[in-house]
């Protein structure tokens, strides 16, 4: 398996404007996460979904965010408008539960966005 | 809300040495505890995955313990490399739900 894919990786914007990131997770898992990484605050759960639902989003900052999964292949999230304090590392991870428990997150490489 | 902690925040060791790094969590009633690397620049690595009826895990050089009564968890590399060079994150999985709190990771440099 490819593993897990996000694009773009680097995406620079100005203040404003709307960004879309974008996650394709492993095959065959069923829980998705975004995540955000940043020096001051490290990384930061935003939501995350089951079964292409979205389960628990309490860690979405503003309204300005918005997440979605159309199948269980493909995932966005949107920032808009953007804003100079949304610039950090957007990671994807995806898991699989087996059995009776959720198993190891694997990560995307990440999305490096600067808004400037 | 659960706060983990890592110590300490930078470690540096000469090549071969043994050493434990150190995770410590505030909220006991977790679901499992997962050790990460990250290289600069990059994604996470899972490393060692501990649920929560665990003791400890191993893989390679890589042996995890998980003290849930204490709130602890270390992270014990044997024989070090400098390829072993990175940032290595605690992350604990949540009672309740499958949000994953981090660390703020512990940055680990192997001097040759």
């Amino acid at each position: 398996d490819a593993g897990v894919i996000q694009s773009p990786r680097h995406e620079v914007t100005e203040m404003g404007q709307e960004v879309t990131l974008r996650c394709k997770p492993i095959s065959g898992h069923d829980y998705l996460f975004w995540y955000r990484q940043t020096m001051m605050r490290g990384l930061e759960l935003l939501i995350y979904f089951n079964n292409n639902v979205p389960i628990d989003d309490s860690g979405m900052p503003e309204d300005r965010f918005s997440a979605k999964m159309p199948n269980a292949s493909f995932s966005t999230l949107k920032i808009q408008p953007s804003e100079p304090r949304d610039s950090a590392v957007y990671f994807c991870a995806s898991s699989l539960f087996f059995r009776t428990s959720l198993g190891e997150q694997y990560f995307g490489p990440g999305t490096r966005l600067t808004v400037t | 809300k659960q706060e983990v902690t890592q110590i300490p925040a930078a470690l540096s060791v000469p090549e071969g040495e043994n050493l434990v790094l150190n995770c410590s969590f505030t909220d006991s009633a977790i679901y499992n505890l997962q050790w990460f690397r990250q290289d600069p620049g990059k994604g996470l690595t899972s490393l060692l995955l501990i649920q929560s009826s665990q003791r400890e895990q191993t893989s390679g050089r890589l042996n995890a313990s998980l003290d849930k009564s204490s709130g602890r968890s270390t992270l014990y590399i044997a024989a070090s490399q400098p390829g072993d060079s990175a940032t290595y994150l605690c992350a604990v999985g949540g009672g309740s739900n499958y949000k994953l709190t981090f660390g703020k990771g512990t940055l680990l440099t192997v001097n040759p």
